[in-house]
């Protein structure tokens, strides 16, 4: 079953706009990525963030956690028509003695030039 | 540094038939995971294997099964396929059974006429 559920399902701006994805998620996680995905080919890795952060940066990128809410928002600052791609949040969670990525259904992002 | 690699890249076999997919991961990690994609949703976790063993399972029908080598390569085998059983593929590898970032190969894109 799907953990995550992005929002919006889809989204289109034009060059050099900020994107803002957002995540939620069910159950208590270890840490929540965000992955990219161009034209149904593998995932990207773009970002973790633990549990216990609330903020973190990489380059454009700008990703907050709210574990009271269970939500997490992917922020791209001056977007570029290479971004137009699929993006996924997945959760890793507590406990198991596996790992696991759960996915959600992921925002279709369109940086139109 | 060579990422991910699955192979085939395409393939399609008839309903009933049986198929075997193929990763080798980066060099270095010995864990492999496979995930399924179907059209318009996130990735779904079939399979984890670390050191040769299975240590983690989805929720996937028995037709589904997996080993991993002693060079850490793994194949993923689907019998008796079903339409349903349309999808991306993906294989992801990491260092450790639990490592944080997992890195994905391309995927395979299986379909079933």
């Amino acid at each position: 079953s799907q953990q995550g559920e992005e929002d919006p399902q889809a989204l289109s701006i034009q060059e050099g706009e900020n994107a803002t994805m957002n995540c939620s998620y069910k159950t208590s996680i270890n840490n929540l990525q965000w992955y990219r995905q161009n034209s149904g080919r593998g995932l990207v890795h773009l970002i973790l963030i633990r549990s216990n952060e609330r903020e973190k940066h990489s380059g454009r990128l700008r990703v907050t956690l709210d574990t009271s809410k269970k939500s997490s928002s992917l922020l791209i600052t001056a977007s570029r028509a290479a971004d137009t791609a699929s993006y996924f949040c997945a959760t890793a969670n507590t406990g198991g003695s596996n790992y696991k990525l759960t996915f959600g259904k992921g925002t279709l992002l369109t940086v139109n030039p | 540094d060579a990422g991910v690699t699955q192979s085939p890249t395409h393939l399609i076999k008839t309903r009933g038939q049986q198929v075997t997919l193929r990763c080798s991961p980066i060099s270095g990690h010995k864990s492999v995971s496979w995930y399924q994609q179907v059209l318009g949703q996130g990735p779904q976790f079939i399979f984890q294997y670390y050191e040769k063993e299975e240590r983690g399972r989805g929720n996937f029908p028995d037709r589904f099964s997996a080993r991993q080598f002693p060079n850490y390569s793994s194949e993923l085998n689907v019998n008796a396929l079903l339409l349903g059983d349309s999808a991306l593929y993906l294989c992801a590898s990491s260092q450790t059974q639990k490592n944080t970032e997992a890195f994905f190969g391309q995927g395979t894109r299986l379909t079933v006429v």
